[in-house]
């Protein structure tokens, strides 16, 4: 059966410190992989996602950045972390052809 | 720019009764379209699905409901249970998209 990893669970890191997020998938070969930002009292918003390894699309501007060096990780980086970077970060798997995604457990990230 | 809308950031129902969540969409060549459960400090879990091809879903107390000359989407749980308690994200998503959109949530509270 396949699993998504998400670590870390909770995360607590100052302005300016860098960030990595990562993300594995088990039991499955060439997923679709995701990054979305649940920023408090708000819904799901798609930071990036990607279709294969090396292949990464953004949806949004901002301050992160991701990677995907192997076929089943997936990683969300940052430089320099702002305060509006603080959320709840969810990496998620899903094989394309209109079926559902699945999601890590997710990390609360709290900028100070 | 928002997609998928869910107008109602929350419901509150009594035990045994119905439960009806609404989501809205704006883009004319989404063609699948799920339900999410989220509990705080996790991951979304999938719930249900429905394709364009069809109008009508059924999973035990689960029904989703799409009419897409509206561009409506609704989740019907019945009967309620205080366990359904949670917040639901309804997505998009459309053939070749390899991504999904996802609305802002409702928070439903079933009361005992």
């Amino acid at each position: 059966s396949q699993t998504i990893h998400q670590w870390p669970a909770t995360l607590v890191q100052p302005v300016g410190s860098p960030l990595s997020l990562e993300c594995t998938v088990e039991g499955t070969s060439n997923p679709n992989l995701y990054w979305y930002r649940q920023a408090a009292g708000r819904g799901l918003q798609l930071l990036f996602y990607s279709v294969g390894i090396g292949q990464i699309s953004s949806e949004v501007p901002q301050n992160l950045s991701a990677s995907r060096p192997q076929d089943r990780q997936f990683i969300l980086s940052s430089k320099k972390l702002l305060l509006s970077d603080s959320g709840f970060y969810l990496c998620a798997w899903g094989t394309g052809e209109n079926t559902e995604a699945f999601f890590g457990q997710g990390t609360r990230l709290t900028v100070v | 720019d928002q997609q998928v809308k869910q107008n109602s950031p929350s419901l509150s129902v009594q035990e045994g009764r119905i439960s009806i969540l609404n989501c809205d969409y704006t883009n004319s060549m989404f063609d699948y379209f799920l339900w999410y459960k989220k509990y705080p400090a996790e991951g979304p879990t999938f719930l249900i699905s429905i394709s364009s091809i069809k109008d009508k879903n059924e999973d035990g107390r689960f029904t989703v409901f799409l009419n897409k000359s509206a561009k409506h989407l609704s989740l019907h749980i019945v009967p309620s249970q205080p366990g359904d308690s949670a917040v639901y994200f309804c997505a998009a998503s459309a053939t070749n998209f390899n991504k999904f959109y996802f609305g802002s949530g409702t928070k439903l509270n079933v009361k005992p």
